[in-house]
């Protein structure tokens, strides 16, 4: 069983498209999270979302939302997609919130033309 | 602010050759959390090693073994007779206690060539 999904693992898109990445978590854990990577392998954190206190970092554009329906699930919505969001975008979670290891999902590979 | 660094780029290595990478950490909280993560050309990000900063005790694991100096704010990495299969980018991470800082630092791309 995988134990943190995403989907797609590619995604390939427009600029001025709206498209989201679903992630999916069966470890139990309580926290989850959404990781920009990009061209030069920095992995910069997106969000983390823990019993539903929300934490963004302050540096993603509101054209970036996570959305959480339960705990298993945080989906990361992004509107009016720009050439430089093209990156790969990792989903993790973590049993807890602060200093639990994280458990990362594959990857999506998003390109935006 | 927390900061990671990881002074090495990339280093290449030939089997069997024993490897160092260096990790080197900021922060003024006095509870926090160490973490090396793998990743291999597949891409996916493997979980190595937590640490907490109480505990400085040195650990192995396997060929891998990691040395953690508060003096010196290091948690070092290192791989004894290095294998093709550890070809890979190594990421050091910080965590505060409460989980609102979690940095990665900027990877070290390990090449061991046969």
């Amino acid at each position: 069983d995988t134990a943190v999904s995403q989907t797609p693992k590619y995604l390939v898109t427009q600029m001025g498209n709206d498209k989201s990445i679903k992630c999916e978590q069966n470890l139990g854990h309580d926290t989850m999270y959404w990781y920009k990577q990009d061209s030069k392998k920095f992995l910069k954190i997106m969000f983390s979302y823990n019993n539903k206190e929300l934490i963004i970092n302050e540096t993603v554009p509101n054209r970036f939302s996570p959305k959480s329906p339960d705990k298993a699930h945080l989906n990361l919505h992004i509107n009016s997609l720009e050439l430089g969001d093209s990156a790969v975008y990792f989903c993790a979670s973590s049993q807890s919130f602060g200093g639990s290891e994280q458990y990362f999902g594959p990857g999506t590979r998003l390109t935006v033309t | 602010a927390q900061k990671v660094t990881q002074a090495q780029t990339e280093i290449s290595v030939v089997e069997k050759e024993d490897v160092t990478l260096d990790c080197v950490y900021e922060t003024r909280d006095t509870t926090y959390y160490l973490f090396w993560y793998k990743q291999p050309p597949s891409g996916e990000l493997v979980f190595l090693i937590r640490r907490n900063s109480f505990d400085e005790q040195n650990e192995i694991s396997g060929r891998y073994s990691w040395n953690f100096q508060k003096s010196t704010s290091s948690f070092n990495f290192t791989i004894t007779a290095s294998q093709v299969v550890d070809s890979a980018v190594y990421f050091c991470a910080l965590s505060d206690n409460y989980g609102q800082n979690f940095v990665f630092g900027p990877g070290t791309r390990l090449s061991v060539l046969p």
